[in-house]
């Protein structure tokens, strides 16, 4: 089956516009979770998704920063005002329940704020 | 600050060694998962190891888990130069709700 998908895979904008990155889990995952990748790091966890329940936002940098998931499945994170700072590989996971299950990830978008 | 932390940050070896990387982490854990990425893209999970487990095989692939330090190895065998890849651990800790906490990760070259 298909696995998690994400896009843009590459997406390049001016300081202070606002972008959205779009993640399609993997059907009938329950739990999905953004992460952020700054170049030759590790992951930084964003937020996570689980069915219904309030999000874990407890990641987030700062205000600018939100993510929604419509419907328990696609989910998109926004950035307003984007700061140079805000450049990294944005990656998306899902699993079929919590993270005590082995995470899917997707490609990652590549984020650039010039 | 990281719950994991991989060592070493970079192993270059030869093809057809063996290549060993240690990871060590704060807090109690539910589990441990290594997961493999190449080219900074998306990470593919290796391997997950439980708190009460030690050891565990998967092909070529050996994870040990040491809870009384904290710590977990995991060992590639016979390394093909296609093992080239960052190799991250993440943990699961008990008291962190249902986040998985990476560690920098271990660049592995392996030359041919």
């Amino acid at each position: 089956g298909a696995g998690v998908s994400q896009s843009p895979s590459n997406k390049v904008t001016e300081k202070g516009k606002d972008v959205e990155l779009r993640c399609d889990p993997i059907s009938g995952h329950t739990a999905l979770y953004w992460y952020r990748q700054s170049l030759g790091q590790g992951l930084e966890f964003l937020i996570y998704f689980q069915g219904n329940s309030a999000p874990d936002k407890s990641g987030l940098p700062s205000d600018r920063f939100s993510a929604e998931r419509t419907g328990g499945s696609v989910s998109t994170l926004t950035i307003q005002r984007t700061q140079q700072e805000d450049s990294a590989v944005y990656l998306c996971a899902s699993s079929h329940r919590t993270a005590s299950y082995e995470q899917y990830f997707g490609p990652g978008t590549r984020l650039t704020v010039t | 600050s990281q719950q994991g932390e991989e060592d070493p940050q970079a192993l270059s070896i030869q093809e057809g060694e063996n290549a060993t990387m240690n990871c060590s982490y704060k807090t109690s854990i539910n589990n441990l998962q290594w997961y493999r990425q190449n080219s900074g893209r998306g990470l593919v999970h290796l391997i997950l190891i439980r708190s009460n487990e030690r050891e565990k095989h998967s092909g070529r692939l050996r994870v040990t888990l040491d809870t009384s330090k904290k710590s977990s190895s995991l060992l590639i065998t016979a390394s093909r130069a296609a093992d080239t890849a960052s190799y991250f651990c993440a943990t699961d800790a008990n008291n962190a709700g249902n986040m998985l906490t990476f560690g920098g990760g271990t660049r592995l070259m392996v030359k041919p």
